[in-house]
């Protein structure tokens, strides 16, 4: 089992939706992620940290749920340009996820 | 500044045939990184070196080496290339406590033919 794994997607959604992705990991003992955001194979570009206490960016909010093991973002109002493929990763051995696409249509 | 610098940004590559691809940060980051990513696999770690003068495998180093040659540089090195190989490829840089994230270059396409 990869130590973080996340749905490949693609999620659709429409212009103005909530949408929200989970990235589960398998090493209990890791205190932090990132999630970044990736454009057409261009490089990763961080989007925001979570710790244990979570992380709220605008329309952005990210939750760190230790129990359950798993890292979530969600994303309100979706904008077309928020189109793109969302990495989650573990801070202890910089271990990415695959991925989750989002595509957001008019 | 410039932050994490790659080069080549294309290369194709004969099969057999060997190349070092070069990375360079300047924002006094201690540790460095190489990715590759395919289709469908994301980002998988191939080297990292935590700082100056050390470096460590990561998920698939089968087929490379690298150098760490000062804090500002890590070159990945394909020394027979096979189309196994053929990829984009992320150099990348963290502070130690990599509090503010990683910061990637803007990636290398190899084609191996």
């Amino acid at each position: 089992r990869k130590e973080v794994e996340q749905d490949p997607g693609p999620f659709n959604v429409p212009e103005g939706a909530t949408v929200a992705f989970n990235c589960t990991y398998s090493n209990s003992a890791s205190q932090s992620f990132f999630w970044y955001r990736q454009d057409c194979r261009k490089e990763p570009k961080l989007l925001m940290s979570v710790y244990s206490s979570g992380n709220e960016d605008g329309r952005f909010t990210a939750q760190l749920n230790r129990a359950s093991q798993y890292i979530s973002l969600l994303i309100r109002d979706s904008k077309l340009s928020d189109s793109a493929t969302y990495l989650c990763v573990s801070t202890d051995k910089l271990i990415f996820g695959t991925g989750t696409r989002l595509q957001v249509f008019p | 500044n410039a932050g994490v610098t790659q080069t080549p940004k294309f290369q194709v590559l004969k099969t057999g045939q060997s190349m070092t691809l070069q990375c360079a940060q300047d924002m006094n980051h201690n540790s460095m990184y190489w990715y590759r990513q395919d289709p469908g696999m994301g980002l998988r770690l191939i080297y990292y070196s935590a700082s100056e003068g050390t470096t460590d495998k990561g998920e698939v180093p089968n087929g490379y080496n690298v150098s760490r040659l000062n804090k500002r540089e890590f070159s990945l090195r394909l020394e027979s290339a096979a189309p196994s190989q053929t990829s984009v490829y992320f150099c990348a840089s963290s502070t130690p406590g990599r509090l503010w994230g990683v910061a990637f270059g803007s990636g290398t396409r190899l084609t191996v033919v």
